[in-house]
């Protein structure tokens, strides 16, 4: 099975702008996950969603958004960007919702100008 | 408040001695304990949980309560075993798909 895929694999955005990255999670995986990862916050969780609908959300600003497709597919946005939303975002998927193994992608490096 | 602390930002060992990478955790309740590793150049991946109770790769970790410890612990290391390892629990107060990671230990193995 393919694991994980994320793209881009790197951004380049300035401050302001918005930026969109994609997750493909593994086939028949159904959960996906998103973290961001910076060296000062560590792994942080963003939002986890689960046959279209949002399950839970992390403590991050209503800047940050994400979305399920019926394909499990996941996007997650950030609206006007800052400087601090310089981070790799791990997105992760699983079988089924709760308490189960997670298979984390390489990440989107993200960084903001 | 849930937390993962990992007290040791670097561990650093000879190949063949004991290894172990603490970890200590605040949460009400009966969390579950995960170990996750990232070897370099690669992406994360689970290790291990305390509910498999399994053996990989050598390591181990127990899950004590009475302590909030979840340590994870080799007999003997192995220069492939140099990554970044990270604590993470997960349970009913946080929503089970959502970890919450400690901020990792790097282990380096040398020769």
């Amino acid at each position: 099975k393919a694991g994980v895929t994320q793209t881009p694999r790197y951004l380049i955005k300035t401050r302001g702008q918005q930026v969109t990255l994609s997750c493909s999670p593994i086939s028949g995986h159904r959960s996906v996950s998103w973290y961001q990862q910076t060296p000062g916050q560590g792994l942080q969780f963003l939002f986890e969603y689960f046959s279209e609908t949002q399950r839970n959300k992390g403590n991050f600003p209503g800047r940050f958004s994400g979305r399920q497709f019926s394909n499990s597919r996941s996007e997650m946005n950030v609206s006007t960007l800052e400087l601090g939303d310089s981070a790799l975002y791990l997105c992760a998927s699983s079988l089924l919702a709760g308490g189960v193994e997670q298979f984390f992608g390489p990440g989107t490096r993200l960084t903001v100008l | 408040a849930q937390r993962v602390t990992q007290p040791e930002k670097l561990l650093s060992v000879f190949k063949g001695a004991p290894v172990e990478l603490k970890c200590n955790y605040s949460y009400s309740g009966s969390p579950e304990l995960f170990w996750y590793v990232q070897y370099s150049r690669q992406r994360l991946q689970l290790l291990l949980r305390h509910i498999s109770r399994e053996s990989i790769k050598g390591f181990t970790a127990d899950l004590n309560k009475g302590e909030t410890s979840f340590h994870l612990k080799k007999p003997f290391a192995q220069e492939e075993d140099s990554a970044m390892y990270y604590c993470a629990l997960s349970g009913q107060n946080t929503g089970f798909q959502k970890l919450v990671f400690g901020t990792g230990t790097r282990l380096l193995v040398s020769p």
